[in-house]
């Protein structure tokens, strides 16, 4: 099956400092990523849908100036947290979708983020 | 607007016995379901899903899941769980192709497995 990767697994930032998590399609081109935020003992939620080339499409809510999403390739997405702080601990996953017509998207194994 | 809703947060089964996780959806079309399964701190996996045809789907690791139109369900089942299926679980609807494919998730349930 079509395989997402995304990177780091685990990070641990100060607040005030940026990360970025890569989301990589290592055996397929995803003309659509996908970026959730999951709370602890809670669902996922939607933050955003990214397609190649062009602006990421934020649901309501998401600060798009703080969650910057950059999809400049067939095999990769990044979402860079902005200026983090304690409450934007959590855990985001990625998932990807190789063509427009296809529903099934894969999912990447998440990132669990700690601002301290 | 679609919702799914799986109205158990935990259930508790001893290995060996069957399982079955209820879920709940809304939506005004056919919709596309997907049972997807995460072990702590990982990522979610495709269990099965439903486009159209046959009501009654296999899926991985020996889940199926049954459609009901008429009753919004779509219940994943097991026959006799191993303790490695202690995870959590989630079912999700997708408004099918040229929508976007934004899934929206229920809340999950937990299954654990009593040796």
């Amino acid at each position: 099956g079509a395989v997402v990767s995304q990177h780091p697994s685990r990070v641990i930032c100060k607040s005030g400092t940026s990360v970025k998590i890569e989301c990589r399609s290592l055996d397929f081109q995803a003309t659509t990523m996908f970026w959730y935020r999951q709370f602890p003992k809670q669902s996922l939620m939607l933050m955003a849908t990214s397609n190649e080339g062009s602006k990421a499409t934020y649901e309501q809510g998401v600060e798009k100036d703080k969650f910057l999403i950059n999809h400049a390739s067939l095999t990769l997405s990044t979402l860079t947290v902005t200026s983090a702080h304690p409450e934007d601990s959590s855990f985001y996953i990625c998932s990807a979708r190789s063509r427009p017509g296809n529903t099934e998207a894969f999912f990447g194994q998440g990132t669990r983020l700690t601002v301290v | 607007a679609q919702s799914v809703t799986q109205p158990d947060i935990h259930i508790t089964v001893s290995e060996g016995a069957s399982l079955e996780l209820r879920c709940n959806y809304s939506y005004g079309a056919t919709p596309y379901l997907f049972w997807y399964v995460q072990s702590p701190g990982q990522g979610l996996q495709l269990l099965l899903k439903y486009f159209s045809g046959d009501t009654l789907v296999q899926g991985i690791k020996g889940f199926e899941a049954e459609f009901k139109r008429s009753q919004s369900s779509f219940n994943l089942r097991k026959p006799s769980v191993h303790w490695s299926d202690a995870a959590e679980y989630f079912c999700a609807v997708g408004p099918g192709r040229g929508a976007g494919n934004k899934l929206t998730f229920g809340g999950g349930t937990r299954v654990l497995v009593k040796p």
